[in-house]
This record gives C-alpha cells, structure tokens and sequence, in this order.
C-alpha cells in the first residue's frame, strides 16, 4: 500500500510557466514532511521541511504547502536551472516506530 | 571538504567480486544512512547507523554488509553480488535520533553507481 504519492510523474513547462507538484499521504501522526530537490547523477538535496496543516515555506520561485492529506510544491515563473526531481517525504509513525517514507519523486523539465 | 563524500562514484563488478563503498561526512552529524535508489521506485532505506550503532537494517540480505567505525565513516562491503543490485547506493547524514524519533532532514552524498554484471 502506498503511503507517499507524488503526481505528475513528469511536468515539463515553458520558462515562466507556474505550476504545482502534489504529495499526498495516507499515514497517521506525521510528524514532519520533507521536500528534496535531486539533479542527475547527484544526491538528493534538502528544501523544506513542513510540521502542521497551514504552514508555508519559501525558498526563491519554490513555496510549499501542507494540509492535513497532502502537501504542494507551487513553483512561480521556473527557470531552466529549476529542472530536477523533486521529492517528497514524510515521517510518522508506521507499524510501530519513527519512519521516513519517500515518494517516487517528479521529474520536472523547464524549457528554456 | 565539506558535506558528505561518497567513493567510488562509479563501480562495476562480477558477481563474485568482493568491492566496498565509502561514506564520509564533514558535517558533525551522528546518525548515518545507506538508501538504495532504483530507477522510478522510491528511495529504499537499507541501514542506519546512531552514535555507530546499528539501528536498522530494513531486511537487507546478508550480500550487503555495513560497518560505521565512528559517527564520520561509514562502510558498505558487498559480495556475491546480483545483478538487480545495480543501483544508486546514497550514503546520508542527519545530526542524530533521539528518543527514537530521526529527523528527516538528511544530508545526502553524491552516490556511488553500482553496475553488477
């Protein structure tokens, strides 16, 4: 059963084209949701971390958003250099102890 | 060097090869993690290492060894090796679990790519 979900799978935008990434969940007592950024043939690399429904956070063109079921990355008027995966990820309490739990990720493409 | 250094970043072997992957971070960090990444699957967490204990080993065969000598190293000895083990193995950093509860803000190497012939 999956427990983390992101959609698109893929999203390819024109440069300056807003949109968003989804990260729906399914566990009970998250403790915190994280957002990664990875670029080919590197590591993920850390962006945000959400606690409570309601909060927000921004980095440059990135905001992310979380509600009690799922979680948004809003990307304002992307940049080429903003291509990469991103992922999600969420920690809470499954079959009894603290776990981390990644999405698939999406792989985002802005053209220039 | 700063961050969290990965070696080799590439690697190719027979399946009855004995190879290693090294980790080191420069973080301060104590907790230390191998996660194995598949194309389109989500990152698999395989073994965690607290202040150089051990305190997780997701059902990883035995083909996989880890060891973690202090909080800056941390090793992965691999032999017999199969051919669906061709991966990206990530080695990451996080400043530590405490009463049980990791945070999820890790610090991730490069990755070494894993090739199993």
């Amino acid at each position: 059963e999956d427990q983390v979900t992101q959609s698109p799978e893929a999203l390819r935008l024109q440069e300056g084209e807003s949109s968003s990434l989804n990260c729906s969940y399914t566990v009970s007592g998250l403790r915190g949701l994280f957002w990664y950024r990875q670029d080919p043939g590197k590591g993920p690399e850390f962006l945000f971390t959400l606690y409570s429904a309601g909060e927000e956070k921004e980095k440059e063109r990135l905001k992310a958003t979380l509600t009690k079921k799922e979680s948004f990355l809003h990307i304002t008027a992307p940049k080429p250099e903003d291509s990469a995966t991103y992922l999600c990820a969420v920690q809470a309490e499954i079959q009894g102890a603290q776990k981390l739990v990644f999405g698939q990720g999406t792989r985002l493409t802005i053209n220039p | 060097e700063t961050g969290v250094t990965q070696t080799p970043r590439h690697l190719v072997m027979g399946m009855t090869n004995k190879k290693s992957l090294k980790c080191e971070q420069h973080l301060g960090h104590n907790a230390m993690y191998w996660y194995k990444q598949s194309a389109k699957k989500p990152l698999e967490l395989m073994f965690v290492y607290n202040f150089k204990e051990q305190t997780e080993n997701n059902s990883v065969p035995s083909r996989f060894s880890p060891e973690c000598p202090n909080s800056s190293h941390l090793f992965l000895h691999l032999h017999t090796l199969q051919p669906e083990d061709s991966a990206l193995y990530l080695c990451a950093s996080s400043q530590g679990i405490i009463a049980g509860v990791e945070t999820g803000e890790l610090f991730f190497g490069e990755g070494s790519r894993l090739t199993v012939l």
